[in-house]
């Protein structure tokens, strides 16, 4: 069964770095796209970006350009999402979501999420 | 981008069929048939229900059902039971070679 599992819940300081992590365990990471959803609690789901594993290639939503970068290491079939400063309003869950092979989507399969709390 | 316009909430009692709207422009959904929906219970990750605009996954009840007219996408849930309960999100390719989500539309089975 073809699974993407995040890494664990972090609690970070405002202005601190992060970087959280998504492992694809399929054999197709390098020719499907894996995208980043923020979930802000009670509210709903953000695509935030997405990532072609293959030659990195990656887009990002206008929403989240400039503080938040993807990224994609194909040796170990893992993914990343990382911050150089949080801040509190990043608090949320976020989860990875791989597509059926192209970047129009559609996501299906989804990480169980991580949790970020970011507070001083 | 703005997000795809979705109702906050919908209700209907089992048995009953129930619409769900996401609303977008001529540069999202009405551009592409790359519509999808997800099914997301408290506390879970979210679930693809419904992707190109009509296409079911398998393992996914007949019961779900997707269409599209115009700007205007719809998931239909027929026979509605219990275990529909839950938060419904559209989401759409865009004309930027992004995606993005409707906000997300509580159903409540009465």
């Amino acid at each position: 069964e073809v699974q993407l599992v995040q890494s664990g819940a972090e609690v970070k300081k405002p202005g601190e770095s992060l970087k959280i992590s998504c492992k694809d365990s399929g054999y197709r990471f390098t020719s499907t796209w894996i995208g980043w959803v923020r979930q802000m609690p009670g509210k709903g789901l953000e695509w935030m970006g997405i990532i072609y594993p293959g030659d990195s290639d990656a887009r990002y939503s206008p929403s989240f350009q400039g503080h938040v970068t993807i990224s994609a290491d194909k040796s170990i079939s893992t993914a990343y999402l990382q911050w150089s400063s949080l801040k509190a309003s990043d608090t949320a869950m976020y989860y990875c979501a791989r597509t059926k092979g192209t970047d129009a989507g559609p996501f299906d399969i989804w990480g169980q999420g991580t949790m970020v709390i970011v507070s001083s | 981008q703005s997000a795809l316009t979705q109702p906050a909430s919908v209700s209907g009692s089992p048995g009953q069929s129930i619409t769900i709207s996401c609303t977008g422009t001529s540069s999202d959904v009405g551009r592409y048939n790359y519509v999808s929906w997800y099914q997301q219970h408290p506390g879970k990750a979210p679930k693809l229900m419904i992707y190109d605009v009509t296409k079911r996954p398998s393992g996914v009840s007949d019961r779900f059902s997707g269409s599209k007219s115009g700007n205007t996408a719809s998931l239909t849930i027929s026979g509605l039971q219990a275990e529909d309960e839950a938060d419904y999100s559209c989401c759409s390719f865009t004309s930027s070679s992004t995606l993005v989500f409707g906000g997300g539309t509580k159903l409540t089975v009465l």
